[in-house]
């Protein structure tokens, strides 16, 4: 299986600050991967797919990059409502996976 | 808009069998162009793929699962099924079930989007 390694485990931030979040995977997966933001008790949502393709009406202070076994998660300007917990996922091949999760809290 | 629901039994015994159903609404289960999928995720824990499948019934399952799992599909109810047996205290969770793709773009592309609320199950006598 790929594994799926972010960093760091949990952040936290003031409003306003730029974030960001790393994953690593553990073969090239190319370009084939997702982020996804999950609030308490709620189900996750993707963001951003394709590495970098932010997903029609996410606020544009989201963005991804990255490829190979490298990609960075960033939030420009951090708002109050974008506390939550982050996955990155691969589909690069089969099982799909997860990272472990980026947990991010405000200051 | 594109609605998932999961829905079946919250407490399952032990050895016994999980069986939940999730019924989409607003889009034909039947489309070319997505898969359907579960993913799991333990209590505090992360996610956890757990298979998907076409509307056709052709599916992809996690080996972690081994042959503990079956995804079926029903597009006359705009219903999958997702049946886990044998379970054990590590299968208490979270199940979601999620639209997966997109199939239409080169190549394929596997995204979950949107997902069910989410239901929780419990393994425990």
């Amino acid at each position: 299986d790929i594994q799926m390694t972010q960093s760091p485990s949990s952040l936290s931030a003031s409003v306003g600050d730029r974030v960001t979040i790393t994953c690593r995977a553990s073969q090239d997966i190319r370009q084939y991967l997702n982020w996804y933001q999950q609030k308490s008790g709620k189900a996750p949502k993707l963001l951003i797919y394709d590495t970098s393709n932010l997903k029609t009406g996410v606020p544009s202070r989201f963005s991804g990059s990255g490829s190979g076994t490298e990609f960075i998660f960033t939030i420009s300007s951090l708002q109050p409502e974008d506390i939550g917990t982050y996955y990155c996922q691969q589909y690069d091949d089969l099982p799909y996976t997860f990272g472990q999760g980026t947990k991010l809290e405000i200051k | 808009q594109l609605q998932l629901q999961e829905s079946g039994p919250g407490l399952v015994k032990p050895s016994e069998t999980l069986s939940l159903s999730c019924t989409v609404s607003g889009a034909p289960i039947s489309s070319s162009s997505y898969y359907w999928g579960w993913i799991r995720q333990p209590p505090g824990k992360g996610l956890e793929w757990i298979g998907t499948i076409y509307y056709s019934g052709s599916t992809n399952y996690n080996p972690s699962f081994k042959s503990r799992v079956t995804i079926s599909v029903d597009p006359s109810k705009n219903q999958f099924s997702l049946k886990l047996i044998s379970v054990t205290a590590a299968d208490t969770a979270m199940y979601y079930c999620a639209r997966v793709g997109d199939l239409v773009v080169v190549p394929p592309a596997i995204r979950f989007d949107p997902w069910g609320q989410g239901t929780l199950v419990t393994v425990s006598s």
